[in-house]
């Protein structure tokens, strides 16, 4: 069965400092992946996706993310941070045959300071 | 336009009530999924609806789970006779057409905390 590891619970950063957060999946064949982000009282959104192709993937507000199949990696990074990414951020991973159900990692809480 | 809209938004109840969960999908969307968020199991699968097919239930975690979606669009999650630890954020998420690495598109969620 499929897995998504998210090892950091919580991640804090300076404004304006990069950052990256782990994801490590696990997934017999080429995996469908997924960064969401959940700000307080809020639903899940989307920020980016990875089907295939070009393994650095552009998302929204300034995220991006890098599939490495060698590392069974997709982790998310963002050059500056801004106190408005304070949220919590899930990685998933979907299936390709034919069950398009999501598995979730634990999540990465981050916090920004001044 | 319009997301995925859920009520309530928060419900507080008894344990042993039943309780219902309704999720309004985006309009046009044929895939509904119902996920919850909980403290010690994080997010976690629970059902999925595609068109007229029969749902896949493979993640309701006992039979006082169930639901149902009517007339291919709006969707009912029911816990019956509900514990403690059914206290949880259920999620429903909808998708254009259920197809494989589409992209889910979350509603706010139903905070739901059994005494």
């Amino acid at each position: 069965a499929q897995s998504v590891t998210q090892p950091d619970i919580h991640i804090t950063v300076s404004e304006g400092a990069s950052l990256e957060l782990r994801c490590n999946y696990s997934y017999g064949a080429t995996p469908y992946l997924f960064w969401y982000v959940q700000s307080p009282g809020q639903g899940l959104q989307l920020l980016l996706k990875y089907f295939s192709g070009d393994t650095l993937v552009q998302g929204i507000k300034g995220f991006e993310a890098e599939f490495k199949r060698s590392q069974s990696s997709f982790n998310l990074r963002k050059p500056s941070v801004h106190w408005s990414d304070a949220a919590e951020y899930f990685c998933a991973v979907g299936d390709n045959f034919g069950n398009e159900k999501l598995t979730f990692g634990t999540g990465t809480r981050l916090t920004i300071i001044p | 336009g319009a997301g995925v809209s859920q009520s309530p938004s928060n419900k507080v109840t008894e344990k042993g009530k039943d309780v219902e969960l309704r999720c309004d999908p985006i309009s046009g969307h044929t895939a509904l999924y119902w996920y919850r968020q909980s403290l010690g199991q994080g997010l976690e699968f629970l059902i999925y609806f595609q068109g007229n097919s029969a749902p896949d239930k493979s993640g309701l975690p006992s039979d006082r789970f169930s639901a149902e979606r009517t007339g291919g669009s709006v969707s009912t999650l029911t816990i019956q006779r509900t514990q403690q630890e059914d206290s949880a954020v259920y999620l429903c998420a909808s998708s254009l057409a259920g197809l494989e690495g589409e992209t889910q598109y979350f509603g706010p969620g139903t905070r739901l905390l059994v005494l």
